[in-house]
């Protein structure tokens, strides 16, 4: 079964420093979603990404973050300047066009600021 | 008033259990509705999705949408200590931004005792 896939699986990085974290959505699909979840929390939105462009985008997604689909297969969210309160585990999801309200989600990247 | 609202649990049942988890919203534009899965430090599998009012069976799961009391349901039939984990409902408009800003429930965890 088609997946979406995430790397890294876990990164620690300092504050202060820039991550990237990088997905591989199904093939096919074309809508590409970041989520987050602080431990303990809910799933939240962060930002959607359809056309080579951002559709939609939540109050959490602000300057310090941007998403990039640099070839045909990877989509990448990058957060400069990372803060401690960037910790979480963040989520890759896509789906295809016309395939409903089916959202496929990644294994997650854990992302853990010191 | 928080958007969408499911009790985080935890809830432990025997196995061969019939359980109910559930989750309450606040906004009727709220149109689709799933239920995804999510073992520990994974992923949110989806599990089932509906946009209507009633019921959808898909094996041992049944969802149940009530749109009028806004109010949704998942009951898992003859429950297996494999269904051990973290159960999200997750809803979205009808229409709106890219159709994939979900609102997730805070998650139940569940637990089947062998």
């Amino acid at each position: 079964e088609p997946e979406v896939t995430q790397t890294p699986s876990h990164q620690v990085t300092q504050m202060g420093q820039e991550v990237i974290l990088r997905c591989v959505p199904i093939s096919n699909h074309l809508y590409f979603y970041w989520y987050r979840q602080i431990l303990g929390q809910k799933v939240e939105f962060l930002v959607s990404f359809y056309n080579n462009e951002i559709s939609e985008k939540s109050e959490i997604f602000d300057d310090q973050f941007s998403v990039e689909r640099p070839d045909g297969s990877n989509f990448t969210l990058k957060i400069r300047s990372t803060k401690l309160e960037d910790s979480a585990m963040y989520f890759c999801a896509s789906r295809n066009w016309g395939a409903g309200n089916t959202i496929y989600f990644g294994e997650g990247s854990w992302l853990t600021v010191v | 008033q928080k958007e969408v609202e499911q009790d985080p649990g935890p809830l432990s049942v025997p196995e061969g259990a019939i359980v109910s988890l559930n989750c309450t919203y606040s906004n009727s534009a709220f149109q689709y509705f799933m239920w995804y899965r999510q073992y520990s430090r994974k992923g949110p599998e989806l599990l089932m999705y509906t946009y209507s009012s009633g019921n959808k069976e898909d094996g041992r799961f049944t969802a149940q949408v009530d749109k009028s009391s806004k109010y949704i349901s998942l009951f898992i039939r003859d429950s297996q200590p494999s269904d051990s984990a973290t159960y999200l409902c997750a809803m979205k408009p009808l229409y709106g931004g890219s159709q994939g800003n979900l609102i997730f429930g805070k998650g139940t965890k569940l637990s089947v005792k062998p």
